[in-house]
């Protein structure tokens, strides 16, 4: 069935680091892939989504680009802030529900 | 921004007793999505509904978690006996439908079983 991979952290960065959180995926046709951000205590919210091949999504400086010959969605961020301290969710829609990877916990430090 | 709201945040229960999650979505969004997280994991689905029909129910414990969406709109997902091992954060999410659009998400609930 289809499932997601997503690197395990936790990843403790210094502020205005680089950031990269790997994610793979395996699926059956041409799946949607989202990131969502979780702060502690909350639900999910969604960060930036593709919809097909080649796809970029980008929000608040986080972007992804979907890369169906690699099967992944990797995760970056040029300069990473305080703020950005969250678990970080990769995920795909295919036929059916959607399927979320085990997060990444995301620290940074000033 | 409209927002998919959830009832209570917090809820302690003794095992063997029952409990129940109140979920209301975003208005105008047919389909609606109860998750559990267990702490360090991503969430896993338990029953999506459309309108106030079940889609998917396959991994809902059927023996003790049931859950209704009467009208079609708000939702309300209960578990009797709770057990142990229910202790997780319990997501609610509705959507417009479409494929390809991603899911908006409530704050949830933290049941914890004692």
């Amino acid at each position: 069935g289809d499932s997601v991979t997503q690197m395990e952290g936790p990843v403790t960065l210094s502020e205005e680091a680089f950031l990269t959180i790997n994610c793979t995926y395996t699926a059956t046709g041409y799946p949607s892939l989202f990131w969502y951000v979780q702060y502690p205590g909350e639900g999910l919210q969604l960060l930036l989504k593709a919809t097909k091949a080649d796809d970029k999504g980008s929000n608040k400086g986080f972007e992804a680009t979907y890369r169906k010959e690699t099967t992944s969605f990797h995760l970056e961020k040029g300069s990473v802030q305080v703020s950005d301290s969250a678990v970080y969710f990769c995920a795909l829609k295919g036929n059916n529900d959607m399927r979320f990877g085990a997060g990444t916990r995301l620290t940074v430090k000033p | 921004e409209a927002e998919v709201a959830q009832s209570p945040r917090y809820k302690i229960t003794e095992k063997s007793q029952a409990v129940a999650f109140w979920c209301d979505p975003i208005s105008g969004h047919a389909t609606l999505y109860w998750y559990r997280q267990i702490l360090g994991q991503g969430p896993e689905l338990l029953v999506q509904f459309q309108d106030e029909s079940v889609v998917d129910d396959s991994q809902l414990p059927k023996d003790r978690f049931s859950a209704e969406r009467l009208k079609g709109v708000d939702s309300t997902l209960k578990i009797q006996p709770a057990e142990l091992g229910d202790s997780a954060m319990y997501l609610c999410a509705s959507s417009l439908g479409r494929e390809t659009g991603g899911y908006t998400f409530g704050s949830g609930t933290r049941l914890t079983v004692v």
